[in-house]
């Protein structure tokens, strides 16, 4: 199975706030990242944790807690375009360099 | 304009045929990676490449094969194809300051068949 857990969809309306959390049982990760992947298009970048806390990009912030083992990325004011899936990753060192691991990913859909 | 490109976007094949989706890069990052994406799994790591000619499996690797000749260049070959590796397949290129891999930058997917 994957090793980083995202819920397989969720569901919010516009102008509402949503997380979206990914629990994982890696240790010794460089950071958490997230990427948007909306249908028929290849996967955007969001952002990345590389220490615990929050980080905020407009109205995109995405949070770690290594103790907790688990990030979220938080959408707020949410807008029609932001229905997409959505994914965590991390990276871990590996042989020859970092070796990257991503979550199932998670279907938001955005209602009217 | 700042851009991985793959080739080609979709492909038809039979089993057992060789082919070889090529992947470029004009941002000068050393880092480089081949995915695949199937419904529900997400998108796993076949190679990576932190640089010219050091590459290392993924967690899918089987069946595949790559090389890095070039900093900006970094093909997915498969030798003979099964159709259990019809799937959409990404390059992604990454600068890689520090020790972290952070901001990706993604092609636009090639669409793989195998019959």
């Amino acid at each position: 199975g994957q090793s980083l857990e995202q819920p397989s969809e969720v569901t919010a309306v516009e102008g509402a706030i949503v997380q979206i959390n990914c629990t994982y049982q890696t240790s010794g990760f460089y950071g958490l990242s997230w990427y948007q992947q909306h249908d028929g298009g290849a996967p955007t970048f969001l952002s990345y944790n590389a220490l615990d806390g929050l980080e905020e990009t407009g109205r995109f912030s995405s949070f770690l807690s290594r103790s907790d083992s688990y990030g979220y990325l938080l959408l707020q004011e949410l807008q029609m375009k932001d229905s997409a899936s959505y994914f965590c990753a991390h990276d871990q060192p590996d042989n020859a360099g970092n070796m990257l691991t991503f979550g199932g990913g998670t279907r938001l859909m955005v209602k009217p | 304009e700042a851009q991985v490109t793959q080739n080609p976007r979709y492909l038809i094949t039979v089993t057992g045929k060789k082919l070889t989706v090529t992947c470029s890069q004009n941002m000068n990052h050393e880092y480089m990676s081949w995915y695949r994406q199937d419904p529900g799994l997400g998108l796993r790591q076949i190679y990576y490449s932190m640089n010219v000619e050091v590459t290392d499996k993924g967690d899918v690797p089987e069946g595949y094969k790559v090389s890095r000749k070039e900093k900006r260049n970094f093909p997915l070959i498969l030798e003979s194809p099964s159709p259990n590796q019809t799937s959409l397949y990404f390059c992604a290129s990454s600068l890689t300051p520090g020790q972290g891999i952070a901001e990706q930058y993604f092609g636009p997917g090639t669409r793989l068949t195998v019959t």
